[in-house]
């Protein structure tokens, strides 16, 4: 089984700066898969970006960065460059390499942009 | 536009009622998976079909059902409806299965139950 924790339940940033958003999950499995989505007030579920356990390499997607820690079992975001319209609900979710493909996600972060 | 399409938007039904929640997934795609949000529980896994086979079951109650029919679509049953049942319900798919598919959401369909 799996479990992912969001630590922070709201976040704000200045528009223009850098904010990262914290995750860590907890796995019994060697490989896996970590995800982030955005939630909007559309309230669509989105995409952000995504990062295979086994591959060392941080992934990243334009403004979205990921910093993964596999011994600290730790999978934040980091939004630079922040716009008006990264205001939304991140949430960070984990799936299993092996099994099904059901998607584990932690409570969420509201992040606000200030003009 | 994710490509995933969910109706109705919002239902308004009463304790006790039945409904049925539709999903049409990504033209391509053969797995799709239904989530629901809630205020208490967050974002939980229900079920996921694969090309018409049931293939995962998550935290999903008796009294919920569903099924994935031979076009790919896909459709979610809740019946004797309680209050707490009252959620925003996600159908998401990916193409297929394997570790790490991306899975795209719908719009979801907001069940207030009064």
């Amino acid at each position: 089984a799996q479990t992912v924790t969001q630590s922070q339940p709201e976040m704000s940033v200045q528009e223009a700066e850098t904010v990262t958003l914290s995750c860590t999950y907890d796995t019994s499995e060697s490989d896996y898969y970590l995800f982030w989505y955005k939630q909007p007030p559309s309230r669509q579920m989105i995409l952000v970006i995504r990062q295979e356990a086994y591959k060392q390499q941080n992934a990243t997607e334009n403004r979205f960065s990921v910093n993964f820690q596999k011994a600290a079992k730790s999978f934040s975001l980091k939004i630079s460059d922040s716009q008006l319209g990264d205001a939304a609900m991140y949430f960070c979710a984990a799936s299993a390499f092996f099994g099904n493909e059901k998607l584990t996600f932690g409570t969420g972060t509201r992040l606000t942009i200030i003009p | 536009d994710s490509g995933v399409t969910q109706t109705p938007k919002h239902l308004i039904t009463a304790t006790g009622q039945r409904v049925t929640l539709r999903c049409s997934p990504r033209s391509g795609d053969l797995s799709v998976y239904w989530y629901q949000q809630s205020l208490d529980q967050g974002l939980q896994f229900l079920i996921q079909y694969y090309n018409g086979e049931e293939r995962a079951k998550g935290n999903i109650l008796e009294r919920f059902s569903a099924q994935q029919f031979p076009d790919l679509h896909s459709e979610l049953n809740l019946s004797s409806l309680e209050l707490g049942d009252s959620a925003l319900y996600f159908c998401a798919s990916s193409p297929a299965v394997g570790p790490g598919q991306p899975q795209h959401f719908g719009d979801g369909t907001r069940l207030s139950i009064l």
